[in-house]
Order: structure tokens, then C-alpha cells, then sequence
């Protein structure tokens, strides 16, 4: 089954940008992905699907400060213009036929 | 809107059973897979189950296997975990998700419902 690395906390100041990674494990670097934000205390919210070729596709209301992106077997989110509601874990998702495998989660500090 | 509402959960002894419910509204439910994730207290999402739309097919991490069974209601656009031989191990909040046809994504999360197993 798919494996997804993610590193364990990123930081960023006010108004800057951020950028998280998420890396499929051998021989599923084809893969898309899904990018889901879970502010403090609240349930995980859907952000955009990235796929190997870079494009992305963002959930229902997402601004646009966030965006994705791919290099090999990376899957990227970034966040521009850093706000202090960003402060938060993201995840990373992925699936294949009869499973599906959640990223450790990446806790973005808003500096 | 696309809404979704779980509840069921509570403080059940190890070895004992539960089962959870997620009421969905806003789509049209019996044209979308959908799955449970849970998060143990501080720790990250986990993958549990998964069911077809039309309910025919289901899968389960090997955490759960055997102990937990999903189902769904179309009739009544309810999608169900049925939880025994509960363990220590299993106390988490526990989401519904709908996903998308398309991307495959979970692209609709319910607000969670918390199960605690403990004596």
C-alpha cells in the first residue's frame, strides 16, 4: 500500500509564505494526492487535490492563497500570505483500490 | 449544502460494541463512496473504512478488521460503523467523509463524534 512522508512542523511569519511537503514512497510516485487543513480543535477540512503533473484542483471555498504543486514524488502545498487562521495541521491523503493512507500531519506555526 | 452528521459515540467498557451513525444531506448520498477516519486524542488522522455507493463493496484496515463493519441505508442517506469487541486503543473521534467521484478525495468531512473505551 501507498506510503505518504510528511515532516512534523513548519513555521512561518505573518504575511509570509509557507511551503509543505508531502512524499510518496516507492512505486506509487505517480499517485495524487489530497491536501486537508484541520484547524485547533476542529474537524479536517478538504483544501485541493494535487496530481504528478502539478495541476491542483481546490475545494469549494478555499482562497486563493493556497495552491499545490509536484516534483517526482513530491506533492507540495503552499501558502502564501501567511494568516494566523493558517496556524494549523495539514494532511496529506492518498488511496488506491482498496485502501487509503493518511500523511503524520504537518503543524504549520504562524511566527 | 453538503452536510454531514455523526453521532452514536460515547464511553463504552472494553469488549463492549457501538455503533455510529452519519446522517448525510445536501447530495444525492447513494451516488458516493464514502468512509470513516479517526483520530486518537493528540495524535494523527487513520484511515478505518471504506463502503461503495451502492454499499456492495467494503474495506477495512487491518486495525479493524473483523471487529467493525460498515454499512450504509440509501433509503435513508445514513451511512453506519458498527463497532465490537471494542479495545483501549479505539477511543478517538471518529469522521464520516464523502468522496468525490471524480478526484477520489474525501472532499466532505462530518464535525466527528467521540468514542472512549475505558473501564
Amino acid at each position: 500500500q501507498p506510503v505518504l512522508t510528511q515532516s512534523s512542523s513548519a513555521s512561518a511569519s505573518l504575511g509570509s509564505s509557507v511551503k509543505l511537503t508531502c512524499t510518496l514512497g516507492r512505486g506509487h510516485s505517480t499517485y495524487i494526492i489530497a491536501w486537508h487543513q484541520q484547524q485547533p480543535g476542529k474537524a479536517p477540512r478538504y483544501l485541493m487535490k494535487v496530481e504528478g503533473s502539478g495541476t491542483y484542483n481546490k475545494g469549494s471555498g478555499v482562497p486563493d492563497r493556497f495552491s499545490g504543486s509536484s516534483s517526482g514524488a513530491d506533492r507540495y502545498l503552499t501558502i502564501s500570505n501567511l494568516q494566523s487562521e493558517d496556524e494549523a495541521d495539514y494532511y496529506c491523503e492518498t488511496w488506491d483500490s482498496n485502501t487509503r493512507v493518511f500523511g503524520t500531519g504537518t503543524k504549520v506555526t504562524v511566527l | 449544502e453538503v452536510q454531514l452528521v455523526e453521532s452514536g459515540g460515547g464511553l463504552v467498557q472494553p469488549g463492549g460494541s457501538l455503533r455510529l451513525s452519519c446522517a448525510a444531506s445536501g447530495f444525492t448520498f447513494s451516488s458516493y463512496a464514502m468512509i470513516w477516519v479517526r483520530q486518537a486524542p493528540g495524535k494523527g488522522l487513520e484511515w478505518v473504512s471504506s463502503i461503495s455507493a451502492s454499499g456492495a463493496n467494503t474495506y477495512y484496515s487491518d486495525s479493524v478488521k473483523g471487529r467493525f463493519t460498515i454499512y450504509r441505508d440509501n433509503s435513508k442517506n445514513t451511512l453506519y460503523l458498527q463497532m465490537n469487541s471494542l479495545r483501549v486503543e479505539d477511543t478517538a473521534v471518529y469522521y464520516c467523509a464523502k468522496i468525490d467521484r471524480a478526484a477520489g478525495t474525501s472532499d466532505y468531512w462530518g464535525q466527528g463524534t467521540l468514542v472512549t473505551v475505558s473501564s
